[in-house]
């Protein structure tokens, strides 16, 4: 089983400001990596798929990148409705489809 | 517009049983995978099952043997039968259809308590 890594758990910024989340996979995913948002009370949303695709109707702030082991999400300059949890995913090895525990983007 | 709505939740002791259904609009569903994924209180998600549109059927080591998914592509629904329910079962659980290989929409979850 491919275990993820996330990095940092909690991330405390402002708005406006540039986030950067980390995820690391235990052996190589190659590209077959995506992301969620999990917003209290909402179901997640898939953001970016396939390592750097954002998904229908995300917003160009949202990039994600990275090969391998190794992949960052970045959002460019925070808005109120960024503030959630994230979770990176892999599909290259399953079952089991595996998640990370996440990290928790909150306002400093 | 995709929808999946979840049903079925409740509370139930260990060793009980639940039968939680999903029915999903807005696209053909025999074309596709249907998953459910759940995510236990402060944890992240966790994937419990699979069914293709072949009705190929996967399962997680932690369920394999207590839970049986399946489908029926007549009434758009896809179902989760939870027996030999344990107190480690307590999650919310969503109905997950996969698109493009990912997990694409998610329903709201339905809560699944199982406590003595």
């Amino acid at each position: 089983e491919i275990v993820l890594t996330q990095s940092p758990a909690t991330l405390s910024l402002s708005p406006g400001e540039r986030a950067t989340l980390s995820c690391r996979a235990s052996q190589s995913v190659t590209r077959y990596l995506a992301w969620y948002q999990h917003k209290p009370g909402q179901p997640p949303r898939l953001l970016i798929y396939d390592a750097s695709n954002r998904a229908t109707g995300i917003p160009a702030r949202f990039s994600g990148s990275g090969s391998g082991t190794d992949f960052t999400l970045t959002i460019s300059s925070l808005e109120p409705e960024d503030f959630a949890v994230y979770y990176c995913q892999q599909r290259y090895s399953w079952p089991p489809y595996t998640f990370g525990q996440g990290t928790k983007l909150e306002i400093k | 517009e995709v929808q999946l709505v979840e049903s079925g939740g409740g509370l139930v002791t260990p060793g009980g049983s639940l039968r939680l259904s999903c029915v999903a609009s807005g696209f053909t569903f025999s074309n596709y995978s249907l998953n459910w994924v759940r995510q236990a209180p402060g944890k992240g998600p966790e994937w419990v099952a699979s069914i293709t549109n072949n009705y190929y059927t996967y399962y997680a080591d932690s369920v394999r043997g207590r839970f049986t998914i399946s489908r029926d592509n007549a009434k758009n629904s896809v179902f989760l039968q939870m027996n030999s329910l344990r107190v480690e079962d307590t999650a919310v659980y969503y109905c997950v259809r996969l698109y493009i290989n990912w997990f694409d929409p998610w329903g709201p979850g339905t809560l699944v308590i199982v406590s003595p």
